[in-house]
């Protein structure tokens, strides 16, 4: 079975500081991770996919097979970044996603 | 670029009620999943669609069924509706040349 592990609830910061937030997984196989955001209960967004190792809006996350990890990260969080963030693991193919359950994220003045 | 278009935004009904939801994938995609968000949850899934046949099922309950029709739009149908199936729905599409799953605004049912 597969399944995501966000362990924080909620993150808060001060604008400008980094930010990392966990990501942990536990599939057998060679998963596809995905990092989505959601502001304000809107649509969820996806923000980023381990396959083509970009940075958006200043984020990046690296697929770490050995911790299991796809942990997002950001060096300096602007108060624009302030959102729930989910990590999604997709088995392959066009097989679902499967959520975890969510981190949000507060950026302070 | 035109994105997932679901219907109707916001839908409230009485416990009992049935209520069918609406969900328009990006032009040419063919695989259509929906997902359930209560308060302050994560998204659960509930059912996908692969070329109008349902290619994986979820934590769906009975009282729901969805179909997919030959334009590729598909529509989630509650029926006996309890206070607790009150959440966001969401539906996504992925085309069959990608691996990126694409959310749509999502439907706010509310059940009194």
């Amino acid at each position: 079975a597969q399944r995501v592990t966000q362990p924080e609830k909620l993150l808060s910061v001060f604008k400008g500081a980094p930010v990392e937030l966990k990501c942990n997984y536990s599939y057998s196989g060679s998963p596809e991770l995905f990092w989505y955001v959601q502001y304000s209960r809107q649509r969820l967004q996806l923000l980023l996919r381990h396959i083509s190792r970009e940075s958006i809006k200043g984020f990046t996350a690296d697929l770490n097979k050995g911790e299991t990890s796809f942990h997002l990260k950001k060096p300096f969080a602007q108060e624009e970044d302030s959102a729930m963030y989910y990590c999604a693991l997709s088995s392959s193919g066009y097989s679902t996603l499967t959520f975890g359950k969510g981190t949000m994220l507060l950026v302070s003045p | 670029a035109a994105g997932v278009i679901q219907s109707p935004r916001h839908l409230i009904k009485e416990k009992r009620e049935t209520a069918t939801l609406k969900c328009y994938p990006i032009p040419r995609h063919d695989t259509v999943y929906w997902y359930q968000q209560g308060p302050g949850q994560d998204p659960q899934f509930l059912i996908s669609f692969y070329e109008k046949m349902q290619s994986d099922k979820g934590s769906i309950p009975d009282r729901f069924s969805a179909q997919q029709f030959s334009d590729y739009h598909s529509e989630l149908n509650m029926s006996s509706l309890e206070l607790g199936d009150s959440a966001l729905y969401f539906c996504a599409s992925r085309g069959s040349s990608g691996n990126t799953i694409y959310f749509g605004e999502g439907s706010w049912l509310t059940v009194v």
